[in-house]
């Protein structure tokens, strides 16, 4: 039973570069989240889908773009990375988000950008 | 603005040495209230949810408690397995029922 499923475990880019980190969860879940985790602050939301095919922006979208073509991946794109992004990014899914529905985490992609 | 604040930041305990962490929250309208443990180069993993004002839950050595306005996380005789960060989240309703998240308390549990 894998749960949430996270690749690449670690990356180190450039400024400017572009890279996709991809979200896999094999729960059957409809929701799924990508959040990024900074020393000193909380979980903060960056983009959540409602079901495949569906994405909407969370609490700090600036400079990420997501995907849900299928139900069990959400992929966070960065076009042109920046220092400010530098972080570590989790995904979680979860069935809904009535009382009851719990958020499952993947391990983390821990990214640099240089 | 919802928030949720978590203290101590930093707790060091010997074992068997009982304390809690808190967790108080403002919020417009508490849906929920989560605990998960973080360890280190990993993601959050869930242990608690409580819904109403006098609800406790409990698993072995943790026990969560919740009032009106904050949680406690109670560590019974800790051990060093005990030691982790303790993030407290809350759900808020507004539309989109999202989860607000503390900074964590980091738990060190000596032998």
């Amino acid at each position: 039973n894998a749960g949430v499923t996270q690749t690449p475990k670690f990356r180190v880019l450039k400024t400017g570069q572009s890279m996709t980190l991809l979200c896999a969860q094999d729960m059957n879940h409809e929701y799924m989240y990508w959040y990024r985790q900074d020393p000193g602050m909380g979980l903060r939301l960056i983009h959540y889908s409602v079901g495949e095919g569906t994405t909407a922006k969370g609490e700090v979208p600036d400079g990420y773009n997501v995907s849900r073509l299928k139900k069990q991946n959400f992929l966070l794109g960065l076009e042109s990375a920046a220092p400010s992004q530098t972080s570590v990014y989790f995904c979680a899914s979860s069935r809904g988000t009535g009382l009851g529905n719990i958020q499952y985490f993947g391990a983390g992609t821990r990214l640099s950008v240089l | 603005e919802d928030q949720v604040t978590q203290s101590p930041e930093a707790l060091r305990l010997q074992e068997g040495e009982s304390s809690s962490l808190n967790c108080s929250y403002t919020v417009s309208g508490l849906r929920g209230l989560f605990w998960y443990r973080q360890d280190p180069g990993k993601g959050p993993e869930f242990l608690f949810t409580l819904y109403s004002a006098g609800e406790e839950k409990e698993k072995e050595r943790l026990k969560a408690t919740l009032t009106k306005k904050e949680s406690f996380l109670h560590i019974t005789a800790p051990k060093p397995e005990d030691s982790a960060t303790y993030l407290c989240a809350v759900q808020v309703n507004t539309g989109f029922q999202k989860l607000v998240f503390g900074t964590g308390t980091r738990l060190l549990v000596s032998p």
